[in-house]
């Protein structure tokens, strides 16, 4: 198993630009999970589903949208990138079985917006 | 609201020394914590859970209910160790975690 992975690794945008980040999981995984990892502010939870077809809002969802359209995939889209969001990515997906909470991480995506 | 703080961004000790990470939380219900640790150049991944009382890698964390905290600890550090540590709550529903801030962990030999 692949486990979580995410495409691209490495972007770099100006800034007005849109961009899409593509997130995967064979673990048929009903919660996925956008984050944003800052230095010194962790990672904020941007957008999240649990499962095909819903989203939810996190902490930081401005300027992003998402969509779930497949249980395995999930997105992640820009519209019109700032340097604000400037950052890495990290997507991550969990069991939807109760009591199991253990979130499992992709590679991570570093996005620069210049 | 749910919160986690650590209030240590970098912590450097001597390989064969004890550690301590610390974390506090502020929840109103029973929290489920976490460490989750990041290598260089590695994905996240989970360390250790407090529902499951082990020991992984040598590292152990207990919940203090009444301290609201979940301090990570070793007593003999190795260089491997050095990585960024997470410490994560989650909400009663399971649907979300929150993070803390992130503790930068350095080991020297």
């Amino acid at each position: 198993n692949a486990g979580v992975t995410q495409t691209p690794k490495f972007r770099v945008l100006k800034t007005g630009q849109s961009m899409t980040l593509l997130c995967a999981q064979d673990m048929n995984h009903e919660y996925m999970y956008w984050y944003r990892q800052d230095p010194g502010m962790g990672l904020r939870l941007i957008h999240y589903s649990v499962g095909e077809g819903t989203t939810a809002k996190g902490e930081v969802p401005d300027g992003y949208n998402v969509s779930r359209l497949k249980k395995q995939n999930f997105l992640l889209g820009l519209e019109s990138a700032a340097p604000s969001q400037t950052s890495v990515y990290f997507c991550a997906s969990r069991s939807g079985t109760s009591g199991n909470y253990e979130q499992y991480f992709g590679p991570g995506t570093r996005l620069t917006v210049t | 609201a749910q919160r986690v703080t650590q209030p240590e961004k970098l912590l450097s000790v001597f390989k064969g020394a004890p550690v301590e990470l610390k974390c506090n939380y502020s929840y109103s219900g029973s929290p489920e914590l976490f460490w989750y640790v990041q290598y260089s150049r590695q994905r996240l991944q989970l360390l250790l859970r407090h529902i499951s009382r082990e020991s992984i890698k040598g590292f152990t964390a207990d919940l203090n209910k009444g301290e609201t905290s979940f301090h990570l600890k070793k007593p003999f550090a190795q260089e491997e160790d050095s990585a960024m540590y997470y410490c994560a709550l989650s909400q009663a529903s399971g649907s979300r975690l929150t993070f803390g801030e992130g503790t930068q962990l350095t080991v020297n030999p």
